[in-house]
């Protein structure tokens, strides 16, 4: 298996466009989750999947942010606005139903300008 | 609320020091506990976890972590660093229950120097 995939790698927008990461998991993997990584806050989780169903999105930090898992295979985080404080890295991980270790992306650097 | 601290945020050694790094969880209810590193430019990676059984567990690159129930900690320990070991280090804690979040700590940076 070729692990966890994220696209794109780096992404630089201006300030007030729409920007969507994508995750593709590990197969059979059913836990799937979204991480924010700044200097400032460190990892923080923002939303996690199992199933394909978001079971807490607590950590998205406002509704200019959303994500979907419409199948087993993909995931999306959309920011929409984005705003230059949303610059971090964003890391997509998953999990086997064993809850055994997540496996990480190489996650996409965000920079909003 | 569900929580994991590390108490160093930077850690400083010089090659063939001792190193340990501490990890406390707050959560009610039987865990697994992990610790990832994350070197430069790169992702996450496993280091060590632990299910149950025996509370020192060893991983990767003579890396070893003790369970202790009482304190609730996960301390990571290695006798003797590397300047190849320069990374930054994640604790990590999920309930012992299908399906979880996995919660990490906000990370202890480690510099060695040769």
């Amino acid at each position: 298996d070729a692990g966890v995939i994220q696209s794109p790698r780096h992404e630089v927008t201006e300030m007030g466009q729409e920007v969507t990461l994508r995750c593709k998991p590990i197969s059979g993997h059913n836990s799937l989750f979204w991480y924010r990584q700044t200097m400032m806050r460190g990892l923080e989780l923002l939303i996690y999947f199992n199933n394909n169903v978001p079971i807490d999105d607590s950590g998205m930090p406002e509704d200019r942010f959303s994500a979907k898992m419409p199948n087993a295979s993909f995931s999306t985080l959309k920011i929409q606005p984005s705003e230059p404080r949303d610059s971090a890295v964003y890391f997509c991980a998953s999990r086997n139903r064993f809850n055994t270790e997540a496996f990480f992306g190489q996650g996409t650097r965000l920079t909003v300008v | 609320a569900q929580s994991v601290s590390q108490h160093n945020h930077h850690v400083i050694l010089s090659e063939a020091a001792s190193l340990e790094l501490g990890c406390n969880y707050s959560y009610g209810g039987t865990v697994n506990l992990f610790w990832y590193v994350q070197y430069p430019g790169q992702h996450l990676q496993l280091l060590l976890k632990y299910f149950s059984g025996d509370p020192l567990v060893k991983g990767i690159k003579g890396f070893e972590a003790e369970f202790i129930k009482s304190k609730f900690s996960f301390n990571l320990r290695k006798p003797s660093v590397q300047w190849s070991d320069t990374a930054e280090y994640f604790c990590a804690v999920n309930l012992n229950q299908a399906g979880t979040a996995l919660i990490f700590g906000k990370g202890t940076t480690l510099s060695v120097s040769s």
